[in-house]
């Protein structure tokens, strides 16, 4: 079973910052936090990934609470195009690097 | 440059076929990855393989084999295929010792 929770689905206007919340409060301590995204039915792309630290790169920002048992994603200005399932997902620490994906949150960005 | 491929990108067949999907990565990376998303677009891992060796192998019905004749290439071989088979199947694939996986485009199977 997956070990994040995240709401279902969100609207956001278009320019303006998304949130995208995520909840993982059985996380270890060595626990990665991913984010990926699928927009309409192709294969996931990967976004963000972070351990206690907050993150950024060129496509979001990653905020992940002290306690680390829970995260935002935050896309700063979206467009139409980020339209999409976005995935939390906590790595197995097996060492196969197995990710397992939950249910995600359909992001809509509204015009 | 498409980075990992998969063919064909549509498979329609007849339950108690066998069919195969065939994935590729340029990337140079040594881990490689089947997931399968059903109807209910829930996407879970199958296998995985690192060096043309089987890692990861999860609760798949044994008609799934899944075979990497190098490093590069993950093919997945199906056989009597039965309805509940129909679903996009996604290839993947991660270089050793980085985190990120990179997805194929994936193959919708359809079994009739």
């Amino acid at each position: 079973d997956a070990k994040t929770t995240q709401p279902p689905s969100m609207d956001c206007a278009e320019g303006r910052a998304a949130n995208l919340p995520c909840n993982h409060s059985t996380i270890s301590g060595n626990e990665y936090v991913y984010w990926y995204r699928q927009i309409h039915s192709q294969g996931p792309q990967y976004i963000i990934h972070g351990l206690k630290n907050n993150e950024t790169n060129e496509m979001a920002s990653l905020i992940i609470t002290e306690d680390r048992k829970s995260s935002t994603l935050i896309l700063p200005h979206a467009t139409l195009r980020d339209t999409a399932v976005y995935y939390c997902i906590v790595r197995e620490i097996s060492g196969t690097y197995k990710y397992i994906f939950g249910t995600g949150t359909r992001l809509k960005v509204l015009a | 440059d498409t980075a990992v491929s998969q063919t064909p990108k549509y498979l329609v067949t007849q339950m108690g076929n066998d069919k195969s999907i065939k994935c590729e990565q340029n990337l140079g990376h040594d881990t490689m990855y089947w997931y399968k998303q059903d109807s209910k677009k829930f996407l879970k891992i199958m296998f995985s393989y690192n060096n043309k060796e089987l890692i990861i192998n999860e609760t798949v019905p044994n008609r799934f084999s899944p075979k990497s004749p190098d490093k590069a290439h993950l093919n997945l071989h199906i056989n009597s295929l039965e309805l509940g088979d129909s679903a996009v199947y996604f290839c993947a694939s991660r270089r050793e010792s980085r985190e990120t996986q990179y997805f194929g485009p994936g193959t919708r199977l359809l079994v009739l």
